[in-house]
């Protein structure tokens, strides 16, 4: 089944536990990206990649960061994580193409105490 | 400025009515894709529909329609024959062809639709 996995789906921490959320995807898509949606704010795009070690910033990147090392995988890491960056998190991949759809995986919640 | 603008925090719809949820778009590229997302309470994302900037006719998934409206910039989703199970958040999505890699959401609607 083609799909977007990331885990965990939920998670608890504590104010500077660093701590990564995996993104997988089996659909070969070249293009894959990070947003964190937020009451009211819809979501943000925090990073995206065009491709196998290339990557770029979103609107929301501080405190952030990502690679990708290989074309499946496109893992977030939090260094230092805030309460100010407990939110919904949501990896989506799609093919280069500006004319397809994201598909998401199903979001990690993410809390910071 | 806000790429994608979304208007209505919230809308009510009688069941078995037809609903339209709003969207605006700012973009200064002749490229571009326009998408909604509908994302029911248990959280997940669902994609419903696109609309190329190229395109002639008004697409179609179902009972999903998308006004497009070029010169207004505007492309407004809309439900015919409401269902319960289209209570739900529901977000728009641009994303440009030439000027960028990114994807703009807006801040979505909360539709519910009352039996």
């Amino acid at each position: 089944e083609a799909q977007v996995t990331q885990n965990p789906r939920y998670l608890i921490t504590v104010t500077g536990k660093k701590l990564t959320v995996t993104c997988s995807q089996n659909m070969n898509h070249e293009y894959m990206s990070w947003y964190r949606q937020d009451p009211g704010l819809g979501l943000r795009q925090i990073y995206y990649s065009m491709n196998v070690e290339v990557t770029d910033k979103g609107d929301v990147p501080e405190g952030y960061k990502v690679s990708r090392k290989e074309k499946r995988n496109f893992p977030l890491i939090l260094e230092s994580p805030s309460p100010n960056q407990t939110s919904l998190y949501f990896c989506a991949s799609t093919p280069s193409i500006y004319n397809s759809p994201l598909h998401f995986g199903n979001g990690t919640r993410l809390t910071v105490t | 400025a806000q790429k994608i603008t979304q208007t209505q925090p919230g809308m009510f719809v009688q069941e078995k009515e037809a609903v339209t949820l709003d969207c605006t778009y700012d973009t200064s590229d002749q490229s571009y894709g326009l998408f909604w997302y509908k994302q029911p309470s248990s959280g997940e994302m669902i994609f419903l529909i696109y609309q190329g900037s190229y395109d002639e006719q008004n697409a179609t998934e179902g009972r999903y329609s998308l006004n497009f409206q070029k010169a207004r910039k505007s492309a407004n989703l809309v439900i015919s024959a409401s269902q319960l199970g289209d209570s739900a958040m529901y977000f728009c999505a641009m994303r440009e062809a030439n000027t960028g890699n990114q994807f703009y959401f807006g801040t979505g609607t909360s539709l519910t639709v009352i039996p």
